[in-house]
């Protein structure tokens, strides 16, 4: 069966520090790969999304980067935090077919200081 | 652009009574539609889909029907559980572009013993 991994689970960085957040899937191959931030008190608005190794796309601009260095990691980064970053981040994957489902990690609770 | 727009919330019932929380779309086409729940301290889980208009979506005793006429999704139970205490988001995809998801703001429902 496939199983998504998200590290950590709670983060607390410093305002100007870098972030590197982590999500691997197992047991899928060449899976669409997702990142997601839920903010306090408002929903989930999509980041960023890879269709395939190397191939991200953007939702909205802003502080953060993503990469996909393997098909099954997708990694989420900062070079300098802001206090808007803060919030709690969700990776998810899909079979990348129509009318397929997301399946969302754990989380990680990101409290930028 | 595509877009899902949902009640807000919190919404307080107590056991038994009838929920219905609100949802419309808007997309070009016909787009693939959702409700995730999330669980205190849980990642989000999809509860049902409706993937063509007049589809009724349906999972553990909550329903929730495809209207084209009126674009909207709207999720039903006939007698909520204090169990059912969570965050529900509505949510589209495609039919374009099957690989974004989009999601509302996520309505929570308190349930009172």
């Amino acid at each position: 069966s496939q199983t998504i991994h998200q590290w950590p689970a709670t983060l607390v960085q410093p305002v100007g520090s870098p972030l590197s957040l982590e999500c691997t899937v197992e047991g899928t191959s060449n899976p669409n790969l997702y990142w997601y931030r839920q903010a306090a008190g408002r929903g989930l608005q999509l980041l960023f999304y890879s269709v395939g190794i190397g191939q991200i796309s953007s939702e909205v601009p802003q502080n953060l980067s993503a990469s996909r260095p393997q098909d099954r990691q997708f990694i989420l980064s900062s070079k300098k935090l802001l206090l808007s970053d803060s919030g709690f981040y969700l990776c998810a994957w899909s079979p990348g077919q129509v009318n397929e489902k997301l399946f969302f990690g754990s989380g990680t609770q990101l409290s930028v200081l | 652009g595509d877009s899902v727009t949902q009640m807000e919330g919190p919404v307080t019932l107590s056991e038994e009574a009838f929920l219905t929380i609100n949802c419309t779309y808007t997309a070009t086409g016909y787009p693939s539609l959702f409700w995730y729940v999330q669980y205190p301290g849980e990642g989000l889980q999809l509860l049902l889909k409706a993937t063509k208009a007049d589809d009724k979506g349906s999972n553990k005793g909550f329903e929730a029907t495809y209207r084209k006429e009126t674009t909207s999704f709207h999720l039903e139970k006939g007698s909520v559980q204090v169990s059912d205490s969570a965050v529900y988001f509505c949510a589209l995809s495609g039919p374009y572009n099957f690989n974004k998801f989009y999601f509302g703001s996520g309505t929570k429902l308190n349930v009172k013993p």
